[in-house]
């Protein structure tokens, strides 16, 4: 399986700040996803980075405040933009499809104080 | 988009006892189901997986079954151990968007 590193693996940022996650993958990989875990709950998809087009991002979360970049097939970025404390969670990055099952980086623990 | 439930959200049993996990989905274009194991403080771990041509999977002490007709899958887990316990995923996934949607998961405590 793919090798995910994710950076950083925590942060503690200030209110109002914008904090970027990088995902690097040691394969080329079509799909790549963001996922948040919330303290104690399940994970929900932010977005897909698509390589060389926009991503595509689920019901409540939006681009102006999850920007996210896939420049090719084994790097992506999601940025947490005005980060309130509310934002506090751990983000995941991720690669797979339905041909092959999902994996998982190590994660970015975020403190929003 | 998908919609995953998942059932019990806890869940505790006697060491060597079995231990069981239900999920359903809404989208009948799924049809890849992984289940994920995750201890506190580490990434989701994949533990098996299973495709809607298939009906049943088994992996030593872990099983997991289909029902594409009813859309539910149910993780089994026979002759339980400490080492079990962690917090369990299911997930659904369709070969349209690619997307994997997860259930709200399964806190699992094996009692030695």
């Amino acid at each position: 399986s793919a090798v995910i590193s994710q950076k950083p693996s925590r942060d503690i940022c200030q209110r109002g700040t914008s904090l970027t996650i990088q995902c690097q993958v040691d394969s080329q990989v079509t799909m790549m996803f963001w996922y948040r875990q919330q303290p104690g709950q399940s994970l929900t998809l932010i977005a897909t980075a698509n390589q060389g087009s926009e991503a595509t991002y689920e019901s409540g979360f939006v681009i102006d405040k999850f920007p996210i970049s896939r420049p090719n097939l084994t790097f992506s970025t999601l940025t947490v933009s005005n980060m309130s404390p509310e934002d506090s969670s751990i983000y995941l990055c991720s690669v797979g499809d339905s041909n092959s099952p999902l994996h998982f980086g190590n994660g970015t623990r975020l403190t929003v104080t | 988009g998908e919609n995953v439930e998942q059932h019990p959200s806890t869940l505790s049993v006697q060491e060597g006892d079995s231990a069981v996990i239900k999920c359903t989905y809404s989208d009948s274009a799924s049809n890849y189901f992984p289940w994920y194991k995750q201890e506190l403080g580490k990434r989701p771990q994949l533990i098996i997986d299973i495709r809607s041509n298939v009906g049943e999977k088994k992996d030593q002490r872990i099983a997991v079954t289909l029902n594409k007709t009813a859309k539910h899958f149910s993780l089994h887990i026979t002759e339980t151990q400490p080492e079990d316990s962690a917090v369990y995923f299911c997930a659904a996934c369709s070969n349209t968007g690619n997307q994997f949607y997860f259930g709200t998961g399964t806190s699992l405590t094996v009692i030695p």
